[in-house]
C-alpha cells in the first residue's frame, strides 16, 4: 500500500526567506506527483504537476523536484511572501490506479510579515 | 460554473441520521472523485466517476456510503445511519480526460464539512 509522509508538518518562516518542503513515498512506481496548496475553507488548488519521467518542473517562484528512484519529492518556493501562507499537500498517483490520488498529511506554513 | 461546486459547505447531523453531499463539476469534465479528508487522517480517497460509472470504489469506508452520479454531471455522495467517526470534510473533483487517464488534472471544490454529533 502507498504511503506518503510530509515533513515537517508545519514550518513558520519570515517573509522574503528562501524554503523547502519535503514528500516522500513508499512506492516507487507511480505516474506522477503533483503538488497542491490548500487555503483555509477552500479546496486544493494545483501547483504543480511532475510526470514519472521528469525530474523538475517550475512555475513563478516555485520549483518541484522528482527522484522516484529513492520515493522523494521537494518543493521550493523562492522569496516567500505572507500570502504563500497555507497547507501544502503532495499526491502520487500509482501507474496502475488509472486515477486515485494518494495524499500526504501536509506542510502547514506560515509566512510572517 | 467557473469552478467545482459543492454543496452544502457545512452540514451538521445526528447520529444515525442520513445525509446527502451534493457537487457539481466543471461543466465538460467527464471523471468526477470524491475524497474525505479527516483530522489526523489525511486526504483518502473514496470513489471515482467515468461519465455515470463508477469504476474505482474501493475507497468507501463501509456499505453506509454510497454515491451515484447522473447524466454524467452531479454527483451525491450519501451517508447512511451517520456515526461520529463520519465527521470530516468531503471533497469532490472533477477532470476532463485528454490522452490517458493518469495525466488529467484534478480540479478541487471547497468542500462539505461534516459534523455529526
Amino acid at each position: 500500500k502507498q504511503e506518503v509522509t510530509q515533513i515537517p508538518a508545519a514550518l513558520s518562516v519570515p517573509e522574503g526567506e528562501n524554503l523547502v518542503l519535503n514528500c516522500s513515498f513508499t512506492d516507487s512506481a507511480i505516474y506522477n506527483l503533483q503538488w497542491f496548496r490548500q487555503d483555509p475553507g477552500k479546496g486544493l488548488t494545483s501547483l504543480l504537476l511532475i510526470q514519472s519521467s521528469q525530474r523538475e518542473q517550475t512555475s513563478g517562484r516555485l520549483n518541484a523536484s522528482l527522484d522516484k528512484s529513492s520515493g522523494r519529492s521537494t518543493l521550493y518556493i523562492a522569496a516567500s511572501q505572507p500570502g504563500d501562507s497555507a497547507t501544502y499537500l503532495c499526491a502520487v498517483r500509482k501507474e496502475t490506479s488509472g486515477s486515485r490520488l494518494t495524499f500526504g498529511e501536509g506542510t502547514q506554513l506560515t509566512v510572517n510579515p | 460554473g467557473a469552478g467545482v461546486s459543492q454543496s452544502p459547505s457545512n452540514k451538521v447531523t445526528e447520529k444515525g441520521k442520513d445525509v446527502e453531499l451534493r457537487c457539481d463539476p466543471i461543466s465538460g469534465h467527464t471523471a468526477l472523485y470524491w475524497y474525505r479528508q479527516s483530522l489526523g487522517q489525511g486526504l483518502e480517497f473514496l470513489i471515482y466517476f467515468q461519465g455515470n460509472s463508477a469504476p474505482d470504489k474501493s475507497g468507501l469506508p463501509s456499505d453506509r456510503f454510497s454515491a451515484e452520479r447522473t447524466g454524467g454531471s452531479v454527483s451525491t455522495l450519501t451517508i447512511q445511519r451517520t456515526q461520529q467517526e463520519d465527521s470530516a470534510v468531503y471533497l469532490c473533483a472533477s477532470s476532463y480526460i485528454q490522452g490517458t487517464l493518469a495525466k488529467n488534472i484534478q480540479y478541487f471544490g471547497a468542500g462539505t464539512r461534516l459534523s455529526v454529533l
